[in-house]
C-alpha cells in the first residue's frame, strides 16, 4: 500500500521557537496532503489543506501565521509552528490523498508528537 | 452543519463478536471509512463503504446504508489486541473527511 512518512517523529521544543515537520509521500504523488492535529482522548481535527503549487486552504479558528504550510512538491509537505507555545503541543498527523487513483482513500503518516516546553 | 455520532465507549469480552455504530449526516457523500487507533499512534486503515452493504475482511466487517445514514463495524473473534479508539470517517462533497469522536473499544479476558 502507499506510503506516507513524517519527520520527525517526535520533537521538544522551548517556547516561541519554530518547528518545521515534513510529510512526505514515498511511493506516490499527492497534489493534496491534510494536516490534522489530535489532542490527547480527543478525534482528529483537521487543520489545513495542503495544495502543491498554491496556497493552503486553512479550517475556521487556525492561525495561517502561526501554521505556515508549504507545499512545493507533489510528495512533499511541511507544516511550521512558528513561535511555539506549550498549548501547541500536540500530535500532529499528515495524511495524503494517491493523485493518480480515484480511490478516496487518504493515507496517513505516523504522526508528530510536538511538545513545547 | 455536519455530524458524525458513534459511542464514546464499548466493553467487550475476549473471543466474543462486537458491533460499533455510526450515523452521519454530511454535506454529500464520497465514502466512509473505519480507522483503527491505538494510543499515540497515527490511525491506520481498516475499511471503505461508498456503496450500500457488507463488506468483509477477515475478521472485520463493515456495512453501510446511505438511505439511512448508518454504517457499523463489527468484530468477530475479539483479541486483546483489538483494544483501541475505532473512528468513523465521512468524505463530503469537497473530499475532505468528516471525523467522528471515535469509539474506545475495551476488550476484557
Amino acid at each position: 500500500g502507499a506510503v506516507v512518512s513524517q519527520h520527525p517523529s517526535r520533537v521538544i521544543c522551548k517556547s516561541g521557537t519554530s518547528v518545521k515537520i515534513e510529510c512526505r509521500s514515498l511511493d506516490f504523488q499527492a497534489t493534496t496532503m491534510f494536516w490534522y492535529r489530535q489532542f490527547p482522548k480527543q478525534s482528529l481535527m483537521l487543520m489545513a489543506t495542503s495544495n502543491e503549487g498554491s496556497k493552503a486552504t486553512y479550517e475556521q479558528g487556525v492561525e495561517k501565521d502561526k501554521f505556515l504550510i508549504n507545499h512545493a512538491s507533489l510528495t512533499l509537505s511541511t507544516l511550521t509552528v512558528t513561535s511555539a507555545h506549550p498549548e501547541d503541543s500536540s500530535f500532529y498527523i499528515c495524511s495524503a490523498h494517491d493523485s493518480g487513483t480515484d480511490y478516496n482513500e487518504q493515507f496517513f503518516g505516523p504522526g508528530t508528537r510536538l511538545t513545547v516546553l | 452543519g455536519q455530524n458524525i455520532d458513534q459511542p464514546t465507549e464499548m466493553t467487550a469480552t475476549e473471543g466474543a463478536i462486537v458491533q460499533i455504530n455510526c450515523t452521519y449526516q454530511t454535506s454529500g457523500f464520497n465514502g466512509l471509512f473505519w480507522y483503527q487507533q491505538h494510543a499515540g499512534e497515527a490511525p491506520t486503515f481498516l475499511s471503505y463503504n461508498v456503496l450500500d452493504g457488507l463488506e468483509e475482511k477477515g475478521r472485520f466487517s463493515s456495512f453501510l446504508s446511505r438511505s439511512k445514514g448508518y454504517s457499523y463495524l463489527l468484530l468477530k473473534e475479539l483479541q486483546m489486541k483489538d483494544s483501541a479508539s475505532y473512528l468513523c470517517a465521512v468524505m463530503d462533497s469537497n473530499y475532505q473527511l468528516i471525523w467522528g469522536a471515535g469509539t474506545k473499544l475495551i476488550i476484557k479476558p
